[in-house]
C-alpha cells in the first residue's frame, strides 16, 4: 500500500529551528509537496520538490531524497504565526496525491 | 486513519458536457466537506464549503451555476462540472472534517481534461 508518514505534533520555540520529517512509499514519484494549514483555512502551497536536494525560499527549505523516500521542511526564526499544521503530500505514478495526516507545530515564546 | 475516496481519479471529457466527481468520506461521517481546485504548483483554491442537507458556500469568484455541490449525506458529496470548457482543465480535491476532535481529511484528487 501507499504511505506517508509525518510526526502528529512538534513543539519549538520562537526565533529557533524546527525540521519537519516526512518518509514515504508509494507506487511511482512525481513530486512532492509541503502545504502550510491554518486552522479553518485552506492550505498554502510551501515547496514542490521532484529532484533530489535541498530547496530555500526564505526562512523556508525542503529537502528530498528519492532513493530513501525522504523529505523534510525545514523552518528558520520561528515566527508565533509559524504555528499550523504542516502536509506532506506526494504525487504518484498516476498523478494522484497521496496525503500525510500533517504535522501540528506549536510555537512557544 | 480516516479516508476520502474520489471517483472517479481521472477524467477526460468533451467540450460542453458535464462531469460528477464523487467524494466519500469512507469509515467517517463528515461534518463538512471542501472542494478544492489545485493549478499546477500552486496553492490549493478554495472552492466551495458544503454541509449536509443545506446549500454550498461558494468562494468569491466561483461559478455556482457551473460547479454545482450537492451534498447528500454525511459521507458523499458532488461536484459537477457543467457545460466543461478546455479551462476546466485542472485537479480537483476535496476534503473532509469532523468537528470533534477537527481534523481534516484530503481525498486523492480527480484529474479532469476538458478538450
Amino acid at each position: 500500500g501507499q504511505n506517508i508518514d509525518q510526526p502528529t505534533e512538534m513543539t519549538a520555540t520562537e526565533g529557533a529551528i524546527v525540521q519537519i520529517n516526512c518518509t514515504y512509499q508509494t507506487s511511482g514519484f512525481n513530486g512532492l509537496f509541503w502545504y502550510q494549514q491554518h486552522a479553518g483555512e485552506a492550505p498554502t502551497f510551501l515547496s514542490y520538490n521532484v529532484l533530489d536536494g535541498l530547496e530555500e525560499k526564505g526562512r523556508f527549505s525542503s529537502f528530498l531524497s528519492r532513493s530513501k523516500g525522504y523529505s523534510y521542511l525545514l523552518l528558520k526564526e520561528l515566527q508565533m504565526k509559524d504555528s499550523a499544521s504542516y502536509l506532506c503530500a506526494v504525487v504518484d505514478s498516476n498523478y494522484q496525491l497521496i496525503w500525510g495526516a500533517g504535522t501540528k507545530l506549536i510555537i512557544k515564546p | 486513519g480516516a479516508v476520502v475516496s474520489q471517483h472517479p481519479s481521472r477524467v477526460i471529457c468533451k467540450s460542453g458536457t458535464s462531469v460528477k466527481i464523487e467524494c466519500r468520506s469512507l469509515d467517517f461521517q463528515a461534518t463538512t466537506m471542501f472542494w478544492y481546485r489545485q493549478f499546477p504548483k500552486k496553492s490549493l483554491m478554495l472552492m466551495a464549503t458544503s454541509n449536509e442537507g443545506s446549500k454550498a458556500t461558494y468562494e468569491q469568484g466561483v461559478e455556482k451555476d457551473k460547479f454545482l455541490i450537492n451534498h447528500a449525506s454525511l459521507t458523499l458529496s458532488t461536484l459537477t462540472v457543467t457545460s466543461a470548457h478546455p479551462e476546466d482543465s485542472s485537479f480537483y480535491i476535496c476534503s473532509a472534517d469532523t468537528s470533534d476532535p477537527y481534523e481534516q481529511y484530503f481525498g486523492p484528487g480527480t484529474r479532469l481534461t476538458v478538450t
